[in-house]
């Protein structure tokens, strides 16, 4: 079956600080990752995703996730935080038989402090 | 820009009401979704939908039915409310049930059943 585990419930970083969000994830055909972000109010927008090839992705708003397949791990992050960051974060995952349907984490909210 | 909208952003209902949660997607897309957003749990499949009158249960359809009359409306039905459905409701949309299609969410909908 698969699932996703996102451990950290809350983290609070420093405006300026960098940032990891960390996510694994079983899946028993090759997975394909995503991480999207929920800002106070709003629905989920898409950071970013990955499918294959580099394992190092870009996204928007200067986010970045690197898939390691021996961790089970597609890890986010951010060099230096803005408070505008602050929003929850879902990682996700999902694969060719899957219908275009998600499994989503628990979600990490996170808080940036001044 | 893909629109997501759901007609309502709160709502407010009694215990045994018939509710409807509606929503509508503005670019001609195949799949439509309903998700359920609860604290520390994520998101979770509720219903989905690859077509037109078709629908597929999710992981958690008991006490819910979908209708999708038309290819840009899905709506969500609750027969008898009852206060374990207070949630927030999100509904979301994509292209097609190819993995690589992003879903697009709207904002949500935060029911009260009580």
């Amino acid at each position: 079956a698969q699932s996703v585990t996102q451990p950290d419930i809350h983290i609070t970083v420093s405006e300026g600080a960098s940032l990891e969000l960390r996510c694994n994830y079983s899946y028993g055909a090759t997975p394909y990752l995503f991480w999207y972000v929920q800002s106070p109010g709003q629905g989920l927008q898409l950071l970013l995703k990955y499918f294959s090839g580099d394992t190092l992705v870009q996204g928007i708003k200067g986010f970045e996730a690197e898939f390691k397949r021996s961790q089970s791990s597609f890890n986010l992050r951010k060099p230096s935080v803005h408070w505008s960051d602050a929003a929850e974060y879902f990682c996700a995952v999902g694969g060719t038989d899957s219908w275009g349907k998600l499994q989503f984490g628990s979600g990490t909210q996170v808080v940036v402090t001044p | 820009d893909v629109k997501v909208t759901q007609s309502s952003r709160y709502l407010v209902k009694r215990t045994g009401e018939k509710v409807f949660l509606e929503c509508v997607q503005d670019m001609d897309h195949e799949n439509m979704f309903w998700y359920r957003q609860d604290p520390g749990l994520g998101l979770r499949l509720i219903y989905f939908s690859y077509d037109v009158k078709m629908k597929e249960k999710g992981d958690i359809p008991e006490g819910y039915s979908v209708s999708r009359e038309k290819k840009e409306r899905f709506s969500l039905i609750l027969e008898s409310a009852s206060t374990n459905q207070t949630s927030m409701y999100l509904c979301a949309s994509s292209l097609s049930t190819e993995i690589n299609s992003p879903l697009h969410f709207g904002n949500g909908t935060r029911l009260t059943v009580t």
